[in-house]
């Protein structure tokens, strides 16, 4: 199976922030790498699909990037609706795989 | 409206069963592929079952194979977890969510299994 390692898992930051969450593959996986934010109580939501490509309606302060094992998803000037948990997941191969989640919290 | 709704979780004794669905309204069932993600109290996402659009090829996960049943019915929109043998460790919030390309595009808000004596 491929292992996905997030770091760190949390993270404190304040309005504004540029915030930076990585993602560590145990195997080459291209770009089939996804990014989901999850808020208290609810389901993850897709923000970030084939490492880079962002969904629809996602703000453009969101965005994606890396190759092979290392990924990377940073909001570049964080809002209050941002702080949440945010999970990396691969797409290259069954079983699919989640890392750990990064918690976004204020500083 | 775009939407996925799960329904059929509660309270159930370890070594029970219990049967999940999962109904899509608002967009063609047929051209997206299915799962079932679950995640226990305060822990992460784990992704447990896959069914294609016909429903005729399933993958699941080592955790749940051989205990949980994945189907399909294109007919009601509808996918189904049948759970066996539950465990304890089977305690977790469920969600479905559509994919095509695989990634999780859609989500439900999910339905509570706890598995308790």
């Amino acid at each position: 199976d491929i292992q996905m390692t997030q770091s760190p898992s949390s993270v404190s930051a304040s309005v504004g922030d540029r915030v930076t969450l990585s993602c560590r593959a145990s195997h080459d996986i291209d770009r089939w790498v996804a990014w989901y934010q999850q808020k208290p109580g609810k389901a993850p939501e897709l923000l970030i699909s084939a490492a880079s490509s962002s969904q629809t309606g996602v703000p453009s302060r969101f965005s994606g990037s890396g190759s092979g094992t290392d990924f990377t998803l940073t909001i570049s000037r964080l809002q209050p609706e941002d702080f949440a948990i945010y999970y990396c997941q691969q797409a290259k191969s069954f079983p699919f795989t989640f890392g750990g989640g990064t918690r976004v919290d204020v500083k | 409206e775009v939407q996925l709704v799960e329904s059929g979780g509660g309270l159930v004794q370890p070594g029970g069963s219990l049967r999940l669905s999962c109904a899509a309204s608002g967009f063609t069932f047929t051209s997206y592929e299915m799962n079932w993600v679950r995640q226990a109290p305060g822990k992460g996402l784990e992704w447990i079952a896959y069914s294609s659009v016909s429903g005729n090829t399933i993958y699941d996960a080592v955790s749940v194979r051989g205990r949980f049943t994945m189907s399909r019915d294109n007919a009601k929109n509808s996918v189904y977890l049948q759970m066996d043998s539950l465990r304890a460790e089977d305690t977790s919030k469920y969600f479905c969510a559509r994919s095509r390309g695989d990634y999780f595009d859609l989500w439900g808000q999910g339905t509570l299994v706890t598995v308790s004596s």
